[in-house]
């Protein structure tokens, strides 16, 4: 079945960049997506890309997909303390009834 | 804005305890799903549903079941509480057709004693 890796935990300093690391094992994904959860909160939608695509930039937010080596990767430019968060990395196959298949989340604790 | 609603944002159960979670969308989408989140096992995905009476297995659905008798509203039934289902379970909605929008609730915190 399908596998959705991230590191557990990133630790960065208030103004640096950070970087989240994802990989996958379904080649036929065809939506990757970044979800962020505060403290105590649901799942907030960041940011997604398609499978055809190799770059996606929404203000601080970069993601890079290289579909080569299943490796999907969110930039966070000018980290702030309140994007102190857990953020996921998810995948689907699109518009059937497939549901999400998530990572175990990344940790990001930004130190001011 | 889709909004999805769940009763509960902490609940406590005895074990063995029949259990029920409620989660309602308000934008008629056809899809809902079920996952428990655990930490450092993200979101697994239990049931989902992908329209009225309709409901198919995730990953996990050992000790769980589902109903959706109107579009709206998907429940998660723990038929026997157990310790180890202690966790988070989020509920979440979209439309089918769109690859993007899921919609998910707060989540509930559901503690088993």
């Amino acid at each position: 079945g399908e596998d959705v890796e991230q590191s557990l935990f990133l630790s960065v300093r208030e103004g640096d960049s950070s970087v989240i690391n994802c990989t996958y094992t379904d080649s036929s994904s065809t939506y990757l997506y970044w979800y962020k959860q505060e403290p105590g909160a649901g799942l907030q939608l960041l940011t997604y890309i398609f499978s055809n695509m190799d770059m996606k930039q929404d203000q601080r937010l970069t993601v890079l997909l290289n579909k080569k080596d299943k490796h999907l990767s969110l930039r966070i430019a000018d980290t702030q303390t309140g994007d102190s968060a857990i953020y996921f990395c998810a995948e689907s196959m699109g518009t059937g009834r497939r549901a999400l298949t998530f990572g175990s989340g990344t940790r990001l604790q930004v130190q001011p | 804005d889709v909004k999805v609603t769940q009763s509960s944002r902490y609940l406590v159960k005895r074990t063995g305890e029949k259990v029920f979670l409620e989660c309602v969308q308000d934008m008629d989408h056809e899809n809902m799903f079920w996952y428990r989140q655990d930490p450092g096992l993200g979101l697994r995905l239990i049931y989902f549903s992908y329209d009225v009476k309709m409901k198919e297995k995730g990953d996990i659905p050992e000790g769980y079941s589902v109903s959706r008798e109107k579009k709206e509203r998907f429940s998660l039934i723990l038929e026997s509480a157990s310790t180890n289902q202690t966790s988070m379970y989020l509920c979440a909605s979209r439309i089918t057709g769109t690859g993007v929008g899921y919609t998910f609730g707060s989540g509930t915190r559901l503690t088993v004693v």
